[in-house]
């Protein structure tokens, strides 16, 4: 089993729909988690962090961890074709390193 | 916000040469950095950190004499590809961590390496 799971999609929505991105992770010792935006060819920029469980919201996204069933999501309200990207699930704990998830990419229709 | 410059963006090499990649910190002082590899709708792959004046820590596989990292100061590390070929054509993106808004990792622009 891998460290984290991210299901690579792809997902098309269209604009204006409620987006939501999940990873599921094995690792307990992971205590902060992260949900990276990727445009090609670009780093990754950083969304959401979080510490721990529970939830967070910035504008219109929200990042929610459930500790207890190794679970994290993303969701984007109001989703624009702007949000098309591929967005990055990554955790750390336990060492430095930032583990990711494989990427989902979105797509978002106007 | 904190803000990671790499350059080049984009660059060309001719199969034998080498190759460097600078990684700098404009706006904070980063403790560690690590730089990853990225093949096409693949995830990031680290392949080694970094400690300002401490000897880079490499994955496991990455050849440490192929892929030199320096990190000479708080601010720079610098990663060259020596004896390209054109398998070690790929996108490489660093990141530093050091206190920001928190403890956290910023990202690179990332470098696109082609060797011909």
């Amino acid at each position: 089993q891998k460290e984290v799971e991210q299901d690579p999609g792809p997902l098309s929505v269209p604009e204006g729909a409620i987006v939501s991105l999940n990873c599921t992770y094995s690792n307990s010792a992971f205590q902060y988690f992260m949900w990276y935006r990727q445009y090609s060819r670009k780093g990754p920029e950083l969304l959401m962090y979080t510490y721990s469980s529970g939830n967070k919201e910035d504008g219109r996204f929200t990042a929610q961890v459930d500790k207890s069933s190794k679970y994290i999501s993303l969701f984007i309200r109001d989703s624009q074709p702007s949000d098309s990207a591929t967005y990055l699930c990554a955790m750390q704990g336990g060492s430095e390193k930032l583990v990711f998830g494989k990427g989902t990419k979105l797509t978002v229709n106007p | 916000g904190a803000v990671v410059s790499q350059h080049p963006s984009r660059v060309i090499c001719k199969s034998g040469t080498s190759v460097k990649i600078e990684c700098r910190s404009l706006d904070f002082q980063a403790t560690t950095m690590f730089w990853y590899r990225q093949f096409p709708k693949q995830s990031l792959m680290l392949m080694a950190t970094s400690n300002e004046g401490s000897k880079a820590t490499y994955e496991q596989g990455v050849e440490k004499d192929k892929f030199l990292i320096n990190h000479a100061s708080l601010t720079l590390s610098t990663l060259t590809v020596t004896s390209a070929h054109p398998e070690d054509s790929s996108f490489y993106i660093c990141s530093a961590r050091g206190w920001t808004e928190y403890y956290g990792y910023t990202f690179g622009s990332g470098t696109r390496l082609t060797v011909v």
